[in-house]
């Protein structure tokens, strides 16, 4: 079955820091990854994904992710954290190799301080 | 398009009152997810939904709460009878595909 850990409830940046957030996934079946951002009180929305095509994938607002196999990873990154993205963050893998379920990680919440 | 539609947006109600949730999926989608999100749970998946049919409804917490999708553009989540415990946001989203797009969300409270 498939899995989803994220390492960290929380983090707190700096404005103008790397900002890191790690994913790691289970899967028995190639996954389709994906990154969704809350801002507060209201929806998922999403962020980023990927479907087997390139590795590193680029989302909106300059966050970008990569999948590595070998680390079953897919961590998110951004050079340069702003104010605004401050956020909780969830990490979900496609349950199987069909459309249907996903899998979502506890989510990290992001802080960034001035 | 206009997303995923919720409605209410909030709800307060007392306790041993019946809810009804209801949700718009986005024209063309074949699945429909509910979901509950609190503190300390975080974010739970309920029940979906493939072709108005239900597929996996292990989230269901209790027989008080019943979700039912009578055609492609309408689902409703029901809890009766309510209680404080049931307080959270609760979230419908659809998909065609692996991408699922998220509604607003309502807000229960249950004194």
């Amino acid at each position: 079955a498939q899995s989803v850990t994220q390492l960290g409830s929380h983090v707190s940046v700096s404005e103008g820091a790397l900002v890191l957030l790690r994913c790691n996934y289970s899967s028995s079946v190639p996954p389709y990854l994906f990154w969704y951002v809350q801002y507060p009180n209201q929806g998922l929305q999403l962020l980023l994904k990927y479907t087997s095509a390139a590795t590193l994938v680029k989302g909106i607002n300059g966050f970008e992710a990569e999948f590595k196999k070998s680390e079953t990873s897919f961590h998110l990154t951004k050079p340069s954290a702003h104010m605004s993205d401050a956020a909780e963050y969830f990490c979900a893998v496609s349950q199987g190799g069909s459309q249907g379920n996903l899998i979502f990680g506890k989510g990290t919440k992001l802080s960034v301080k001035p | 398009d206009a997303g995923v539609i919720q409605s209410p947006r909030h709800e307060v109600t007392e306790m041993g009152q019946e809810v009804t949730l209801r949700c718009k999926p986005i024209s063309g989608h074949d699945y429909l997810f509910w979901y509950r999100q609190t503190m300390m749970r975080g974010l739970e998946l309920l029940i979906y939904f493939n072709n108005n049919v239900p597929i996996d409804d292990s989230g269901m917490p209790e027989d008080r709460f019943s979700a039912k999708m009578p055609n492609a553009s309408f689902s409703t989540l029901k809890i009766q009878p309510s209680e404080p415990r049931d307080s959270a946001v609760y979230f419908c989203a659809s998909s065609y595909g692996h991408e699922q797009f998220f509604g607003p969300g309502t807000r229960l409270t249950v004194l």
